[in-house]
């Protein structure tokens, strides 16, 4: 099936700091890409929606200025916490849907999260 | 706003049991249902999905799923379920109108003993 890619798996940084997590559609191209959260025993939590070559969409309460959002192709997507404190230490997995090709349709396939830790 | 509910927030069973995980979703136009199953430690993976014709839908690993539209529900079933099969499952909805979000329920765990 469709892989979508992160990187890194698992980071720690200090707070203070920003931290930069990729999301690859490695078979597929993908228009459209979404980052969810996921705090310890809760669900996930859609962030934002990123478009190709556009600003990216925000959910409520999802401060913009805090997690940057850059789709620059088909096939990437950058989320970047800048200024993380500890209360960000979370899981943050990207999904995407596939544009045309033969993974095209109605499923989002997921990447396999990234493990941020703000000490 | 759409969301989807998940009735069981954990659920312990002894292996050969049967398994039945409610789920129901608040929206009302044409919608696209999903089933993830995230084991400890990994990520998360598509069991099954609904897109349209057959209610009945049967996923991977023995698991199955019926879309009862009058209920808005989406249950997950699996008939004997194994030691294997402790896990975080989470219900999907995606609306069937383009590029378009998935909302997730919030999980139910499922822990089974032998």
């Amino acid at each position: 099936g469709a892989v979508v890619s992160q990187h890194p798996s698992r980071v720690i940084c200090k707070s203070g700091t920003s931290v930069k997590i990729e999301c690859r559609s490695l078979d597929f191209q993908a228009t459209t890409m979404f980052w969810y959260r996921q705090f310890p025993k809760q669900s996930l939590m859609l962030m934002a929606t990123s478009n190709e070559g556009s600003k990216a969409t925000y959910e409520q309460g999802v401060e913009k200025d805090k997690f940057l959002i850059n789709h620059a192709s088909l096939t990437l997507s950058t989320l970047t916490v800048t200024s993380a404190h500890p209360e960000d230490s979370s899981f943050y997995i990207c999904s995407a849907r596939p544009r045309g090709g033969p993974f095209s349709g109605n499923t989002i396939y997921f990447g396999e999260g990234s493990w941020l830790t703000v000490v | 706003a759409q969301s989807v509910s998940q009735h069981n927030h954990h659920v312990i069973l002894s292996e050969a049991a049967s398994l039945e995980l409610g789920c129901n979703y608040s929206y009302g136009g044409t919608v696209n249902l999903f089933w993830y199953v995230q084991y400890p430690g990994q990520h998360l993976q598509l069991l099954l999905k609904y897109f349209s014709g057959d209610p009945l839908v049967k996923g991977i690993k023995g698991f199955e799923a019926e879309f009862i539209k009058s209920k808005f529900s989406f249950n997950l079933r699996k008939p004997s379920v194994q030691w294997s099969d402790t896990a975080e499952y989470f219900c999907a909805v995606k609306r069937d109108s383009g590029n378009t979000p998935l909302v997730f329920g919030k999980g139910t765990r499922l822990s089974v003993i032998a």
